[in-house]
């Protein structure tokens, strides 16, 4: 069990790039998660998958985010034109239906 | 909305017990507790389902009020290693999206 991976570990930016975020979740995992953490504060849902299907999104979700998880395995999180608001943590999280989830390492993004 | 978290802050010395608190004004599907040490990710502790169970993980047990919707994290005989961030994570549905709290800071001094 290697855990939930995520790359690139840091990203810099400039402001109005598109960047992408990979995740590999644990391999038996059905559910995969996307959450944002900025400092001091706890994980902030944006999206989750059940397999292949992207069931829910947040409704603080900008148009400009997208997620997709092809044939229920990696997932990939863009953020086009980015913002200096979109400077944080970028966390991945899988589980076995509802126990867990675990979380990988994270992205750390920072728009300058 | 985020459940509320209490305290804020805890300070202990090694051996010492402490108690934090996660509660929520909606009715919850279960609640989910994590430990973060300073620049890496939220670890799981444990999950607690709606039926007022108690579970535990060597010296840290939860238990989860599901008529007040409130659970409390129980840490005893605290060991260095302790230290961290508490964050509880709610779930209004069943495995769905967690709503996390502001955490708990939890220092440890030896």
């Amino acid at each position: 069990d290697t855990g939930v991976s995520q790359n690139p570990r840091h990203k810099i930016t400039k402001r109005g790039q598109n960047v992408t975020f990979r995740c590999d979740p644990i391999s038996e995992h059905n559910r995969l998660y996307w959450y944002r953490q900025t400092l001091g504060q706890g994980p902030e849902f944006l999206t989750y998958f059940q397999n292949e299907a992207q069931l829910e999104k947040s409704r603080l979700l900008s148009d400009r985010f997208s997620a997709e998880r092809p044939k229920g395995s990696f997932s990939t999180l863009e953020i086009q034109r980015t913002e200096q608001g979109d400077s944080a943590m970028y966390l991945c999280a899988s589980s076995l239906w509802d126990r867990g989830p675990f979380f990988g390492q994270g992205t750390r993004l920072t728009v300058v | 909305q985020q459940p509320v978290q209490s305290p804020q802050a805890v300070i202990l010395r090694e051996g010492e017990d402490a108690v934090i608190n996660c509660s929520s004004s909606k009715a919850l599907y279960s609640v989910h507790w994590y430990r973060q040490k300073h620049g890496e990710a939220p670890v799981f502790l444990m999950i607690l389902l709606k039926g007022g169970e108690q579970k535990g993980h060597e010296k840290i047990s939860a238990s989860f009020n599901e008529k007040k919707q409130q659970s409390s994290l129980y840490l005893t005989a605290s060991q260095l290693s302790y230290s961290g961030t508490y964050f509880c994570g709610t779930d209004e549905t069943s495995g769905s999206r967690l709503t996390f709290g502001e955490g708990t800071q939890l220092t440890v001094n030896p």
